[in-house]
């Protein structure tokens, strides 16, 4: 059974940081991975997708990063902002379906002021 | 464009009633998804639809559990005999086909509550 871990659980830190989230996953045949941001009593805002056959994807300020051999994904935040406040989920797809994901518990990313 | 909505957003219903939890996805979306969240976890899968059929309901936990898409379009997940243990906020995405290669757009969820 795949399991996602993200790490840490929380994070605090002051607006203007870099800042890495990180996550991992214990079954390397995944057909995509996917980083999401909720916002508290929100539903899911997908933020980047990385197939299996790709490295990273960039969207403005984010980076993600895939290195399935190791079973590793990074989510890379540049300048962060308050409004980038909210809990960011990772997922990964199997492999032979590609539409049911196996989510992280979240972490939950404070920026302050 | 509207995104995936999901009604009611809030229900409260007592132990052993049935109860059904709606989603409209965005227009033009033949997949559509269901998924339950606990406090603190992330989403679980529960049951794919591709156009009108389930194409994998294999996330369902028993047979109080049920879902319909009769038209491709709207689906409703249907819930008989509920638990408390069925508490949880019960979210639906849609996407394009195919499915793996297009974001998921959730809808802001149902928070089921079973007292």
């Amino acid at each position: 059974k795949q399991e996602v871990t993200q790490i840490p659980a929380a994070l605090s830190v002051p607006e203007g940081e870099n800042l890495v989230l990180n996550c991992s996953f214990t079954d390397s045949a995944i057909y995509n991975l996917q980083w999401f941001r909720q916002d508290p009593g929100k539903g899911l805002t997908s933020l980047l997708l990385i197939q299996s056959s790709q490295r990273e994807q960039t969207s403005g300020r984010l980076n993600a990063s895939l290195d399935k051999s190791s079973g590793r994904s990074t989510l890379y935040i540049a300048a962060s902002q308050p409004g980038d406040s909210a809990t960011y989920l990772c997922a990964v797809a199997k492999s032979n379906s590609g539409y049911a994901l196996n989510f992280g518990k979240g972490t939950s990313l404070l920026v302050t002021p | 464009g509207a995104g995936v909505s999901q009604t009611p957003s809030n229900k409260v219903t007592e132990k052993g009633k049935y109860v059904e939890l709606r989603c409209d996805p965005i227009s033009g979306h033949t997949a559509l998804y269901w998924y339950r969240q606990s406090l603190g976890q992330g989403p679980e899968f529960l049951i794919y639809f591709q156009g009108t059929g389930a194409a994998d309901d294999s996330g369902l936990p028993n047979d109080r559990f049920f879902a319909v898409r009769p038209e491709g379009s709207v689906s409703t997940l249907k819930i008989q005999r509920t638990e408390r243990g069925d508490s949880a906020v019960y979210l639906c995405a849609s996407s394009h086909q195919p499915p793996g290669n297009s974001p998921l757009h959730f809808g802001n969820g149902t928070r089921l509550t079973v007292t």
